[in-house]
């Protein structure tokens, strides 16, 4: 059965150091894709990043940058030079199949509640 | 901000009552799908609507249903409200053509308190 799995309920790290989050996946499906969303108090999930289990390079976007081990079913999301704005929770998510696939249903993680300090 | 707006932002409802939460997709996209999320967890997917139609579904119970207009906004509907409905209802649309489906964008969600 699909299912994602965050073993880090809360995280603390000091402003403009790095971070990484903890995410593993179990699926049987050989096609997916992995994201990550952050989530402020205020409600919104915002997208910050998307690998697919085909890609052969690690997927980064500005400070974030994702960790993909295939083999070890994990997909941790690096945030460097960590700022206080990333105070926040976050979400690992799968969806199974290509991008093409019929649905967009996302299998979302129990979520690491990240504080930034000073 | 992505464009996705929903209506209500807050809601209190009592046992065994209806509710009716709206979802304005992003310009562009089709599809719309809805997540139930209940404090401390993450969403939990309801369904997807693409062209009016779903097409696609989690587990939840047939009380829970969903229209999609032809402007592409979505209603979801919880009849006989349970007190485990309590939680933020979220809606997500993207864009689905030629078979492809990209990124969804969430809304700021509905918080719904049943008493």
């Amino acid at each position: 059965a699909q299912k994602i799995t965050q073993t880090q309920p809360g995280m603390f790290v000091q402003e403009k150091e790095a971070v990484t989050l903890d995410c593993t996946y179990d699926t049987s499906d050989p096609s997916y894709g992995l994201f990550w969303y952050k989530q402020p108090s205020s409600g919104e999930m915002i997208f910050l990043i998307y690998q697919g289990s085909y890609d052969q390079q690690n997927a980064t976007e500005g400070r974030y940058s994702l960790n993909f081990q295939k083999a070890r079913k994990s997909a941790n999301l690096v945030i460097s030079a960590s700022q206080l704005g990333d105070s926040a929770m976050y979400f690992c998510a799968m969806r199974e199949g290509r991008r093409g696939g019929a649905t967009n249903k996302l299998i979302f993680g129990t979520g690491t509640l990240l504080a930034v300090q000073p | 901000e992505t464009g996705v707006t929903q209506s209500p932002t807050h809601l209190i409802k009592t046992r065994g009552q209806q509710v009716t939460l709206r979802c304005s997709s992003q310009s562009g996209h089709n599809t719309v799908s809805w997540y139930q999320q209940a404090l401390g967890q993450g969403p939990q997917f309801i369904f997807q609507y693409y062209r009016e139609e779903e097409n696609g579904r989690g587990n939840f119970p047939p009380r829970f249903s969903g229209l999609q207009f032809p402007n592409y906004s979505s209603e979801l509907n919880v009849n006989a409200l349970e007190l485990d409905d309590s939680a933020l209802y979220l809606c997500a649309s993207s864009a689905q053509t030629s078979g492809s489906i990209y990124e969804q964008y969430f809304g700021p969600g509905t918080r719904l308190t049943v008493t």
